[in-house]
């Protein structure tokens, strides 16, 4: 089974540039979450579809981040514009499921984000 | 709020040392618990999990048991690899509501020959 997929894998911009990201999920899952990872620090999510739904969007930057997934499959997660602090990297995640509290997420290998 | 505490890395072992990765939560109600592994050049990967308290979490001869009366989930191998390098993070869901992980800040664990 294919794994989850994330482009580009790299890629650095200036500070107020804009900047998109690309996720595909598991093929059959419907939940799927993208998490943003600070050198040094643990994944902390920003958002959370169930399907094409917004289940949790708490701690989105929304002044700049914005995300969404046209007919539940994939996903796009943007920034405009970027500041030096969202250096990071941005991993996507999916579950089966309804994405219950016994699910595994499986993680794509992350794009790295380098702002300047 | 709600937060997950890992033992401080880097951790340095010889090959076929004993492994403790400590890991305590504080909240309410986590009904399960997560390990993550980050291996070198990888995404992060499930290394194991446990649902309910008393539960033991197993694979690639990692152990971990849910203790809810210490609310904790300590990681351990009895004999680790030069394989086993990478970065583990301990990862509670909130359940109820969005089943969001809060991953821990991650334990970076380098075996030596």
């Amino acid at each position: 089974e294919a794994g989850v997929a994330q482009s580009p894998r790299y890629k650095i911009i200036e500070k107020r540039q804009s900047v998109a990201f690309w996720c595909n999920p598991i093929s059959g899952h419907a939940t799927l979450y993208w998490y943003q990872q600070i050198l040094g620090q643990g994944p902390k999510l920003l958002i959370q579809f169930q399907n094409n739904g917004v289940v949790d969007d708490s701690q989105l930057p929304k002044d700049r981040f914005s995300a969404e997934r046209l007919k539940g499959v994939d996903s796009t997660l943007k920034i405009q514009p970027a500041k030096l602090e969202d250096s990071a990297v941005y991993l996507c995640a999916s579950s089966s499921m309804a994405g219950g509290y016994q699910e595994t997420q499986y993680f794509g290998p992350g794009t790295r984000l380098l702002v300047l | 709020g709600d937060s997950v505490t890992q033992m401080e890395g880097p951790v340095t072992l010889s090959e076929e040392a004993f492994l403790t990765i400590n890991c305590t939560y504080t909240a309410t109600g986590y009904p399960s618990l997560f390990w993550y592994v980050q291996y070198p050049g990888e995404g992060l990967q499930l290394l194991l999990k446990a649902t309910k308290a008393d539960d033991k979490g197993s694979n690639k001869g990692f152990e971990a048991t849910y203790r809810k009366e210490t609310t904790s989930f300590h990681l351990e191998k009895g004999s680790v690899q030069v394989s086993d390098s990478a970065v583990y993070f301990c990862a509670p869901i909130k359940g109820a509501g969005s089943y969001q992980l809060t991953f821990g800040k991650g334990t970076k664990l380098s075996v030596i020959p």
